[in-house]
Order: structure tokens, then C-alpha cells, then sequence
């Protein structure tokens, strides 16, 4: 059963950049049947979308993020990453990496989510 | 690309039924069946209860339900139970293979 792992630093300063990375245990992040991808939720707030990437590299990101957000996958560690740059104090959030299966259009297997903290 | 809109909050009595609407657009919501609901209890991750609109997964209980009229997606929790408790938050496909949040519901079981 395949389980995600969000990992990376819980503190990040202004203007600098936010890199996590995402482990799959259990399963295999190379798989045909899934795109991976990544949602934040700011303290007290909703889940916002920021991104997705298929095995073969091709990516889909949130247009309001899009200048900041790179998201790539390495499947011979079985990881996804992803790097936002510029952060400000408004990127202060709990990041999950989560499964979209290609036959079932859902966030179906969510990470336990990382906190982020932009600040000096 | 907007986030949809939920309700801040909700409340039911144990037995009860509660609804919880979700408003998107005509390039979001209206135009696909990809409608997902998530339960998050707190500290936790969210857990999918709805998907592709009125799909449950397996071991989700069948209190839960949903629907959609035009732009608006709805989820509705039967039986309220103590532990239904937690905030609810839809997804919709938007189209080229991005997605969007709406702003989560608060659901207080009184």
C-alpha cells in the first residue's frame, strides 16, 4: 500500500526558496495510472491546488503560482519535488503532496502534510 | 482562476441532516463531473468522502452524498453523527488539467 512522505525545511526566510520533496514507500511514483501533486493550506484557511506532474515530466501548475513554481519527478529516488520561489509570508503553510489516479478524477492519497514557515 | 465558495460554517443536531453548497463557474464546477468532497479533521489530512460528483469510496459511510445543479455542488451529511465533526472542503477539475479549492466548511455538531 503505497504511503507519500512530505519532507524538507519547517522554515524558509523572505525571498528565498521553499523546496520539498515527496517519498513514495509502498508503491511506485513511475506508475502510468497516477499524476502526483502538491496543495498547500495556510493556517486557519482552505486547500489551494499548486500543482501536478506526470512520470514522464510533463506538469500542470496553478496559474496564480505559475511564475514561482517549478514541480519535477525523480523516479529513480520514487520522489516528486517542488520549489517555490520568491516566498513571502503569505506561503506560509501546511504543504501535502498527494495521488490523482488517471481513471478516477480525485485527490485520492494524501501525505500527513508538512508546515512551512516564511519568516526571518 | 477563482476559488470556489463554501460556506464558513454549518451546525446540526445529532440526526439531523445538513447541506453544504459549493459555488463555482461555468468553467469549473458546471462543466465537469470531477466534483470531490474532503473531510479534514484537525491536524490531520484531508480524507476523501465524494468524488466524480456522488461516488463514495469504499469504507465511507453512505450518510454522506452528493449532487450538482449547474454551478453549484452540494454535499449532504444524513444521521449527523458527533464524529461527523471536522471541516468539509470541495474540489473541482477546472480544465487543463488544473483544479481548484474552495474555501472550507466548518460543520459543528451541536
Amino acid at each position: 500500500q503505497l504511503q507519500l512522505q512530505e519532507s524538507g525545511p519547517g522554515l524558509v526566510k523572505p525571498s528565498e526558496t521553499l523546496s520539498l520533496t515527496c517519498t513514495g514507500s509502498g508503491g511506485s511514483i513511475s506508475s502510468t495510472s497516477y499524476y502526483w501533486g502538491w496543495i498547500r493550506q495556510p493556517p486557519g484557511r482552505g486547500l489551494e491546488w499548486i500543482g501536478s506532474v506526470y512520470y514522464s515530466g510533463t506538469t500542470f501548475y496553478n496559474p496564480s503560482l505559475k511564475s514561482r513554481v517549478a514541480i519535477s519527478v525523480d523516479t529513480s529516488k520514487n520522489q516528486f519535488s517542488l520549489q517555490l520561489k520568491s516566498v513571502t509570508a503569505a506561503d506560509t503553510a501546511v504543504f501535502y503532496c498527494a495521488r490523482l489516479p488517471t481513471t478516477h478524477q480525485v485527490w485520492d492519497l494524501w501525505g500527513q502534510g508538512t508546515m512551512v514557515t516564511v519568516s526571518s | 482562476q477563482s476559488a470556489l465558495t463554501q460556506p464558513a460554517s454549518v451546525s446540526g443536531s445529532p440526526g439531523q441532516s445538513i447541506t453544504i453548497s459549493c459555488t463555482g463557474t461555468s468553467s469549473d464546477v458546471g462543466s465537469y463531473n470531477f466534483v470531490s468532497w474532503f473531510q479534514q479533521h484537525p491536524g490531520k489530512a484531508p480524507k476523501v468522502i465524494i468524488y466524480e460528483g456522488n461516488k463514495r469510496p469504499s469504507g465511507v459511510s453512505n450518510r454522506f452524498s452528493g449532487s450538482k445543479s449547474g454551478n453549484t455542488a452540494s454535499l449532504t451529511i444524513s444521521g449527523l453523527q458527533a464524529e461527523d465533526e471536522a471541516e468539509y472542503h470541495c474540489c473541482s477539475y477546472a480544465g487543463s488539467g488544473t483544479w481548484v479549492f474552495g474555501g472550507g466548511t466548518k460543520l459543528t455538531v451541536l
